[in-house]
């Protein structure tokens, strides 16, 4: 099974500036997944990251708050951009691997954001 | 969009109690899967129920996918303190295959009191 890091574990910031958070992955994978879960909340799909093209974002997300870099099979970064306290969340990345015929998600550990 | 909701949202219960939390789709899924997600954890991945009527066993744990694979539970006999964190089911809709459309539902959080 796919093993995720993620960068940096936990950040406090100010309104109106931006943070940009790492994901690592051990193998190579064709999809990555950018989550959002906001405190006590279920997860939002916020974008698909996919190497060598631009990212696929879902509803109600913009690349111009979220833009995401995916310059290898193994790594892909989410900047959160122009922050304001609505924006303090979780935020996961995931990779989809098919094992026997399943297509599990492993999530990363995720990166706590405060906006202050 | 596609919605999924779950009920219960919190659940209390006592050790040895069973629990189980029920997921509805708004529209028919083309499987569904299960995550526990610990407090202060990640999700991680349960089990994957892909044919209609599917019924899963994980020890304590049993899973069952609807018949029209727009619902499903999740039922844990005899509970222990290691059961607790928030399950959320999750599912893409019929067609699709991959996470490019997973849709969590709204979680069911679980503590169990010893």
């Amino acid at each position: 099974s796919a093993v995720i890091s993620q960068k940096p574990s936990r950040d406090i910031c100010q309104r109106g500036t931006s943070l940009t958070i790492q994901c690592q992955v051990d193998s190579q994978v064709t999809m990555m997944f950018w989550y959002r879960q906001q405190p006590g909340q279920s997860l939002t799909l916020i974008a698909t990251a996919n190497q060598g093209s631009e990212a696929t974002y879902e509803s109600g997300f913009v690349i111009d708050k979220f833009p995401i870099s995916r310059p290898n099979l193994t790594f892909s970064t989410l900047t959160v951009s122009n922050m304001s306290p609505e924006d303090s969340s979780i935020y996961l990345c995931s990779v989809e691997e098919g094992v026997r015929n399943y297509n599990e998600q492993f999530f990363g550990p995720g990166t706590r954001l405060t906006v202050l | 969009g596609q919605q999924v909701m779950q009920i219960p949202q919190y659940q209390h219960v006592q050790e040895g109690e069973d629990f189980t939390t029920y997921c509805n789709s708004s529209t028919t899924l083309s499987n569904i899967q299960w995550y526990k997600q610990r407090p202060g954890g990640h999700p991680v991945f349960l089990i994957q129920l892909v044919k209609s009527g599917e019924v899963k066993k994980q020890k304590r744990l049993t899973f069952q996918f609807g018949e029209a694979k727009k619902n499903s539970s999740l039922h844990i006999t005899a509970t222990q303190t290691t059961d607790v964190g928030t399950y959320f089911c999750a599912g893409p809709p019929l067609g699709s295959g991959s996470a490019r459309q997973l849709t969590f539902g709204s979680g069911t959080q679980l503590t169990v009191l010893p």
